[in-house]
C-alpha cells in the first residue's frame, strides 16, 4: 500500500501478559518512528530507527518496552507483562532520510489502540 | 529541555469565523516545525512545515502558519473555518537536518459549530 500500515488495530489484553505490535512503513522509508499518544501524556515519542544505525531508544518508558526492525522494513514494539498505564494508541511513522525540505516529513499510520484490563 | 506550548486546549467557533492556534517552542539551537491535524477517526496528517526561508508557510485546506523567530512561535491560521475543520491540531518540533523524534505539543481540540 502507499500508507504506513500498523496492526492490529486494536488489541485487548490482560495486565500481565506480553503484546506485539506491528508496523509497515512506506517503502523505501528508511527511519521508522514509534510513538504513543494516551489521554494524560499527549504524543510522546517512544524509539526511532534509522537504517542500520543503533536505534535511539531514548523515549521508552521501561525496559519492559522493545522494538525491532528486520530487514530495515518492518517493526515490531513488544510491551512486556503490559500495565494498565500502558493502555494507549501506538502509532508508527516512516520518514525519507536526506537534506532539504522533502525529507524528514514523517507520514504517520493509523496506530493500534492497546487496552489492558 | 527541549518543549512545544500549544495555548488553547480546547477551541470552539463558528463556521466563518477566523482561526489561530498558538504554538511556542523552547530549544536553543535551529528547528524544523510542523503542525498535524487528527481529523475524528483518522490517523495523523502534516498540515504544514517550515524547515528555512520564507517565514510565512501556506498548507494544505487553507491552513498557513508564520514562523517568529525572535519569539519562538509557529503559530497556525485559517482565515474561515468550516466544520470539517473540526479536528485535533498538534505543533511539532525537530533540530534541524535531523531525522530524529518529534516533540509535540499538547494538542488543541477544535471544533466548529455549524
Amino acid at each position: 500500500g502507499a500508507g504506513v500500515s500498523q496492526s492490529p488495530s486494536n488489541k485487548v489484553t490482560e495486565k500481565g501478559k506480553d503484546v506485539e505490535l506491528r508496523c509497515d512503513p512506506i517503502s523505501g522509508h528508511t527511519a521508522l518512528y514509534w510513538y504513543r499518544q494516551s489521554l494524560g501524556q499527549g504524543l510522546e515519542f517512544l524509539i526511532y530507527f534509522q537504517g542500520n544505525s543503533a536505534p535511539d531508544k531514548s523515549g521508552l518508558p521501561s525496559d519492559r518496552f522493545s522494538a525491532e526492525r528486520t530487514g530495515g522494513s518492518v517493526s515490531t514494539l513488544t510491551i512486556q507483562r503490559t500495565q494498565q498505564e500502558d493502555s494507549a494508541v501506538y502509532l508508527c511513522a516512516s520518514s525519507q532520510t536526506g537534506a532539504g525540505a522533502s525529507y524528514n516529513e514523517q507520514f504517520f499510520g493509523p496506530g493500534t489502540r492497546l487496552t489492558v484490563l | 529541555a527541549q518543549s512545544v506550548s500549544q495555548h488553547n486546549h480546547h477551541v470552539i467557533l463558528s463556521e466563518a469565523a477566523s482561526l489561530e492556534l498558538g504554538c511556542n517552542y523552547s530549544y536553543g539551537g535551529t528547528v524544523n516545525l510542523f503542525w498535524y491535524v487528527q481529523y475524528p477517526g483518522q490517523h495523523l496528517q502534516l498540515l504544514l512545515k517550515y524547515f528555512s526561508g520564507d517565514p510565512l508557510v501556506k498548507g494544505i485546506k487553507g491552513f498557513e502558519a508564520e514562523f517568529i523567530k525572535s519569539k519562538f512561535s509557529f503559530n497556525l491560521r485559517k482565515p474561515s473555518v468550516q466544520w470539517s475543520d473540526t479536528a485535533e491540531y498538534f505543533c511539532a518540533v525537530t533540530p534541524q537536518n535531523s531525522w530524529g523524534k518529534l516533540q509535540f505539543g499538547a494538542g488543541t481540540q477544535v471544533v466548529v459549530t455549524p
